[in-house]
């Protein structure tokens, strides 16, 4: 059963780039789309973007375009998502997530999490 | 943008009682609609998908209905590891965009 691993937590400040990986144990995302989720202490769940690799491109959430780049590695089978000029709102959890279905319509597994905080 | 309310924000019942949580969405998602469960420091989790398929390993007193833009999860008899918070999430367009519901804390009365 996949799995998908997250690189850990990370401190930085704000104006400063963050990058997030997510790596499958146990199976493959390969061809999967993936998709990033992330949430704000005592917040709700929040889509930022999704990789798909049919295409070769990434979709984002209105929020997100122009400051998050979703991508994927299929040699390392590994995703990731960077956040440019991050702001103490960027502060959070964030999830990486396997897109699931024949019309690609929900999310499973989903990682276990990578805390980013902006502080100064 | 498609967006999803959930109802009531917080459910307060008693083990053993019946759960029944509401997400609407601003237009149809026909029958693209998921469910998770989230305890706190978790990633959620999926129970059901295409509003009404269980997720493997989710127990039968979860159950989903609906379609097009009202849905329902119910949880027959909650038990105590059911307190959490669930959030309801649909799929619209292609490439594939995602909202989410504001989520519904179910807690102990």
């Amino acid at each position: 059963q996949v799995q998908l691993v997250q690189s850990g937590a990370e401190m930085k400040k704000p104006g400063s780039s963050v990058k997030v990986s997510c790596k499958a144990s146990g199976g493959n995302i390969n061809g999967y789309v993936i998709s990033w989720v992330r949430q704000a202490p005592g917040q709700g769940l929040e889509w930022m973007g999704a990789f798909i690799p049919s295409l070769g491109v990434a979709n984002y959430a209105r929020d997100f375009q122009g400051r998050v780049t979703i991508a994927a590695d299929r040699a390392t089978v590994t995703a990731y998502m960077e956040i440019r000029g991050l702001r103490s709102e960027d502060t959070a959890v964030y999830y990486c997530v396997r897109v699931m279905g024949v019309d690609g319509s929900w999310f499973d597994p989903w990682g276990h999490g990578t805390l980013v905080t902006v502080s100064s | 943008e498609i967006v999803l309310t959930q109802s009531p924000a917080t459910l307060s019942l008693s083990p053993g009682e019946r759960a029944t949580l509401s997400c609407r969405a601003s237009q149809s998602v026909s029958s693209y609609l998921a469910w998770y469960q989230q305890k706190p420091g978790q990633a959620p989790r999926l129970l059901i998908y295409d509003a009404s398929n269980r997720a493997t390993g989710i127990p039968a007193r979860f159950s989903g209905s609906g379609s097009g833009t009202d849905f329902t999860l119910t949880i027959s008899s909650l038990e105590p590891e059911d307190f959490a918070v669930y959030y309801c999430q649909q799929r619209s367009n292609w490439p594939p965009s995602f909202t989410f519901g504001p989520g519904t804390k179910v807690d102990i009365k």
